[in-house]
């Protein structure tokens, strides 16, 4: 069935680069997405990777996908304390119909300390 | 400036009442969901609609129900046949083309006493 896995927390410290990681299972997903939530809050979209790239380059934030180990990562470079909140990782089955149904992991929570 | 705005931000419930939460949006988005958050869980999709008038079930739509009489609405209401309601609940939109990214409000925290 489809999932979506990530580690639940992850402590870097300031100025230091994170890097978040996620396994899926649907290997015809279309689309991959990163998503931050910070407390209290909605989730707002970072960025995305259509499937058939290998990495997208987005000023501090470098997404990377590995197609055939099912494996999508997020790197922020220069962490800052801003960046503390929950990332969540989601994907889009194949069977797009104008439902855009994502499929997110659980959020890997990032602390960022001095 | 365009959003989505879902309301009540915190609500309180007795047990066996019904409530309904709102959602907005002027995004002019066709499509609209619902998602409920628990903690140290990812989201699961409620509810979604493509077009006024029409929705489908999500993987846990038991004790819920919808209804998109406008493209700008969806409200959802949380029945007390939802055996476990306490939950965030989250509204999202998007448009139904490529790659359809999905736009969040700032989420209705509901709980039950």
């Amino acid at each position: 069935g489809e999932d979506v896995e990530q580690s639940l927390f992850l402590s870097v410290r300031e100025g230091d680069s994170s890097v978040i990681n996620c396994t899926y299972t649907d290997s015809s997903s279309t689309y991959l997405y990163w998503y931050k939530q910070e407390p209290g809050a909605g989730l707002q979209l970072l960025t995305y990777i259509f499937s058939n790239m290998d990495m997208k380059q987005d000023q501090r934030l470098t997404v990377l996908l590995n197609k055939k180990d099912k494996h999508l990562s997020l790197r922020i470079a220069d962490t800052q304390t801003g960046d503390s909140a929950i990332y969540f990782c989601a994907e889009s089955p194949a069977d797009y119909s104008g439902y855009n149904k994502l499929i997110f992991g659980a959020g890997t929570r990032l602390a960022v300390h001095p | 400036d365009g959003g989505i705005t879902q309301s009540p931000k915190y609500l309180f419930r007795k047990e066996g009442q019904n409530v309904t939460l709102s959602c907005e949006q002027n995004l002019n988005h066709d499509a609209m969901y619902w998602y409920r958050q628990d903690p140290g869980q990812g989201l699961r999709l409620i509810y979604y609609s493509h077009i006024v008038n029409d929705f489908q079930k999500g993987d846990i739509a038991e004790g819920y129900s919808v209804s998109r009489e406008k493209k700008e609405s969806f409200p959802l209401t949380v029945t007390s046949a939802q055996k476990n309601p306490t939950a965030f609940y989250l509204c999202a939109s998007s448009l139904t083309s490529p790659p359809g990214e999905l736009f969040f409000g700032e989420g209705s925290r509901l709980t039950v006493l």
